[in-house]
Order: structure tokens, then sequence, then C-alpha cells
């Protein structure tokens, strides 16, 4: 089973943040945050990872909690392009256990 | 620098019969795992191969087996095809850092998938 949970949709208005939320709260001391997003029927795309600290890159701002028992993925400034469905994704040295998602509806 | 590929994209089989799938990882990697993905679903781990083993494997049949070559790339095999195995198959790359004695695969780099169809 999934060591994550996130909330089955979500819609964003173009141009504005998307921020997507993953609670891991049996997440183990070693054990990554990863973050993928998926468009219709094409391979996961990797967006961002973090142990501890936040971290950003050029898609996307990833925020975890202090007790690392959830974390928020921003995206800045949501375009159409954006819709997919966004997977939140615990891991160490396994590999990944992929629960159903998030599915983001970004709306013109 | 190339990304993962896989092929063929799409295949049609009928049951009974054994479908081979490949993957190239990305540049750089010699980790490859294998995920299956039903409709509507999230995908879900099969296998995973380093220097030329299976080193991981999820909760699939025998039926579902592998093979990783000296230049990384790798194979997807399914014998006995049933109904149930339609799915998009996945193919993962990463490198392995030997962080600790067991390894710690990095961030995992996903191929375009291939549509498998059984009627």
């Amino acid at each position: 089973d999934a060591k994550t949970t996130q909330p089955t949709s979500m819609d964003c208005a173009e141009g504005r943040a998307a921020n997507l939320p993953c609670n891991h709260s049996t997440i183990s001391g070693n054990e990554y945050v990863y973050w993928y997003r998926q468009i219709h029927s094409q391979g996961p795309q990797y967006i961002i990872h973090g142990l501890k600290n936040n971290e950003t890159n050029e898609m996307a701002s990833l925020i975890i909690t202090e007790d690392r028992k959830s974390s928020t993925l921003i995206l800045p400034h949501a375009t159409l392009r954006d819709t997919a469905v966004y997977y939140c994704i615990v891991s160490y040295g396994q590999n990944f256990v992929f629960g159903p998602g998030t599915r983001l509806s970004v709306l013109p | 620098d190339a990304g993962v590929t896989q092929s063929p994209t799409h295949l049609i089989k009928t049951r009974g019969q054994q479908v081979t799938l490949r993957c190239s990882p990305k540049s750089g990697h010699d980790t490859v795992s294998w995920y299956q993905q039903a409709l509507g679903q999230g995908p879900q781990f099969i296998f995973q191969y380093y220097e030329e083993e299976e080193r991981q494997r999820g909760n699939f049949p025998d039926r579902f087996s592998g093979h990783q070559f000296p230049n990384y790339s790798s194979e997807l095999n399914v014998n006995a095809l049933l109904l149930g195995d339609s799915a998009l198959y996945l193919c993962a790359s990463s490198p392995l850092v030997p962080l600790t004695r067991n390894g710690h695969t990095d961030t995992q780099y996903f191929g375009p998938g291939t549509r498998l169809t059984v009627l």
C-alpha cells in the first residue's frame, strides 16, 4: 500500500499557484519525498524531490513540514499544460509505491 | 542525451500468447525497473534489474520475467497472457547510488510506456 494520502482531485485557475498537499505521517528518517506527474497515457514525469529542506527547481517548489509528516508541491503559475495526475511518493532504496494521486485540472 | 526509450509503442496479443517488451535506460543509468499501470490506477512495481540480476520484485506471478543486458538495456517477458495483463507497461531507469551496503536507488526517470492489449 502507498504510504501517502492525497486529495483525489483539485482545480486551479490558469496563472494562479497550484498547491498540492500530501500526507506521509509514517515516513522513515531516510525516506525521500518524490513528486511525479502523468499527463494522459504518457510515462510519469519527474518533478522534484527532497529529504528535509524545502526544494525549488524550474518546475516547482517542494515544501516539507518540519516533522516531515506532510508536504506541499507548489506550481507557481499554473498553465493548461499542467493538467495531469500528480503523484507523491516516499521512498529510500525501494521502488516506488504509487497511490492514485491527485488529478489537477487547470481551468482557463 | 536520450531519455528512457521503450519499444514497441503499442502491441495487441491474444490470450495465451507470450510478449517481450524492451527498454533502453537513460545515458549513465545502470538500474532498470518495470511497472504495470492498469487503466485508471497508479503504476505498480514489477521488478528491478541491476548488474544483470533481478534485485527486487513486486507481487507479480512468475509469468512475468525479465532480463538485463551488459549495455544496461532490459526486456520484460510475459507468458500465457491473460485479459487482465492489458495495461501500460512502464520502464524506469536510475543510477544505483552505493550510499549503503544495499545501495540507494536515486531518482527514477520513466519512459513513454508500451500499451499492451490482450484480446
